[in-house]
């Protein structure tokens, strides 16, 4: 089965420290987003890249947060410098550009302390 | 913008009794609907999806959903629970972005199964 690989699965850092999560999407999936998932706020898209180019980041924090895609087979979102309140699971989902729905990944689990 | 609603943050069923998770959607043009599910530590796997060719979606697992637009909802059923199902389920619109679409979530409803 095809599907989208994140790495890693879980991150412990220290408040502060610079953040990096990575994204595999599936091979000829043009179009890639970037999810926040907390309790308190359910899923929040925060970026999304077609054909490698960025789309929206709107949903992201500007002053902390940036997404690129630096090939088509990878996708980074970085945090610096982190903040307890970005402790969530981040995931990736890629897809075809159609309307038809997304392949999520399995996420990476941050914990901020 | 579109967007959609799931009533009732938790349902609790017993095993093989009929499963019924709502949602209602808001949208000015057709709407293009899913039910995504969601087990422990695991990313959003699609159920099925409303794309207007059908009213009435089937899924996996015997999951269904009918596209009802005078009432605009899109809930989710299944005739019979299982231990299984045991998840949380979310329903998603597709929106116009820019340069393409992108997914807006619902709030999720947890899915209790008792024995």
């Amino acid at each position: 089965d095809a599907r989208v690989t994140q790495t890693p699965r879980h991150k412990v850092t220290e408040m502060g420290q610079e953040v990096t999560m990575r994204c595999q999407p599936i091979l000829g999936h043009n179009t890639v987003f970037w999810y926040r998932q907390t309790m308190m706020q359910g899923l929040e898209l925060l970026a999304y890249f077609r054909n490698r180019a960025p789309l929206d980041d709107s949903g992201m924090p500007k002053d902390r947060f940036s997404a690129e895609m630096p090939d088509a087979t990878l996708a980074t979102l970085k945090i610096q410098p982190s903040e307890p309140r970005d402790s969530a699971v981040y995931f990736c989902a890629s897809g075809d550009g159609t309307r038809y729905g997304y392949t999520f990944g399995s996420g990476t689990r941050l914990t901020v302390v | 913008a579109q967007s959609v609603t799931q009533l009732g943050s938790h349902v609790s069923v017993s095993e093989g009794a009929l499963v019924l998770l709502r949602c209602n959607y808001s949208s000015s043009v057709p709407p293009y609907l899913f039910w995504y599910v969601q087990y422990p530590n695991q990313g959003l796997q699609l159920l099925l999806k409303y794309t207007s060719a059908a009213t009435l979606v089937k899924g996996i697992n015997d999951f269904e959903a009918e596209f009802k637009k005078s009432e605009t909802s899109f809930h989710l059923t299944k005739p019979s629970a299982h231990m299984s199902d045991a998840a949380e389920y979310f329903c998603a619109v597709s929106e116009s972005g820019t340069g393409g679409f992108k997914t807006i979530f619902g709030a999720g409803t947890r899915l209790f199964v008792k024995a």
